[in-house]
């Protein structure tokens, strides 16, 4: 069956550690991206890519980094440098960037 | 940036009654989405509405680009229609790229 794979499903980290969540999909889709989401919060981009080796910043890309070098493969590393990490990541892809977006199950990533 | 604004924040319902949730933006959009996130984080595209009125079983949405609203209608509510629901709307950015942009989203409890 066709869709996105995220993971894991719960990820722990220490604080200062880079960590890399992946996000695959076999959708043959061009576009994919990253959101997060806090509790009780809407979704926010944090990047995203229309076609392999390219990739755009969302509205809160700093402490994050990704890469696009498949077109089934987007993922995203939180870094050091992100402030407040803890959150629930979710992957999307569509088959251009104006159409239906369809997304993984998530990550939820903690940092103690 | 655009504003998204989603009403009622919370629901609750009995099992059987109907709801409508509105979703109002503050500018002009290409597209607009509906997506249901239940009790688990995932997130289920539910419409892909630009205009007009489209429907599915028992759910149906009508989004009116020029009054900058859409309404999603739930009839005859059951318990596992019980989650959060987003709406998020496209804006045209440099280079012609998409983004969507997503609400803070409406919570919604059906009681059996």
């Amino acid at each position: 069956d066709g869709g996105i794979t995220q993971s894991p499903k719960y990820l722990f980290r220490k604080e200062g550690q880079n960590v890399t969540l992946s996000c695959e999909q076999n959708l043959n889709h061009d576009a994919m991206y990253w959101y997060r989401q806090d509790p009780g919060q809407g979704l926010r981009l944090i990047y995203y890519s229309q076609i392999v080796n390219d990739f755009q910043k969302g509205d809160i890309a700093e402490g994050y980094s990704v890469s696009r070098e498949k077109k089934e493969s987007f993922p995203l590393t939180v870094t050091s440098a992100q402030k407040n990490p803890t959150a629930f990541y979710l992957c999307a892809s569509s088959i251009d960037g104006q159409a239906p977006l369809h997304f993984g199950n998530g990550t939820r990533l903690t940092v103690t | 940036g655009i504003q998204v604004e989603q009403s009622p924040p919370d629901l609750i319902l009995q099992e059987g009654a109907n709801s409508t949730l509105r979703c109002n933006f503050s500018d002009s959009v290409n597209n607009l989405q509906w997506f249901h996130q239940n009790p688990w984080g995932q997130l289920i595209n539910l419409f892909y509405i630009p205009s007009g009125t489209k429907q599915n079983g028992r759910l149906s949405a009508t989004t009116v680009a020029t009054e900058r609203y859409s309404l999603l209608y739930i009839s005859s509510s059951q318990t596992t229609d019980s989650g959060v629901y987003f709406c998020a709307v496209e804006r045209p950015t440099q280079g012609g790229s998409e983004k969507l942009v997503f609400g803070k989203g409406m919570k919604l409890t059906v009681n059996p």
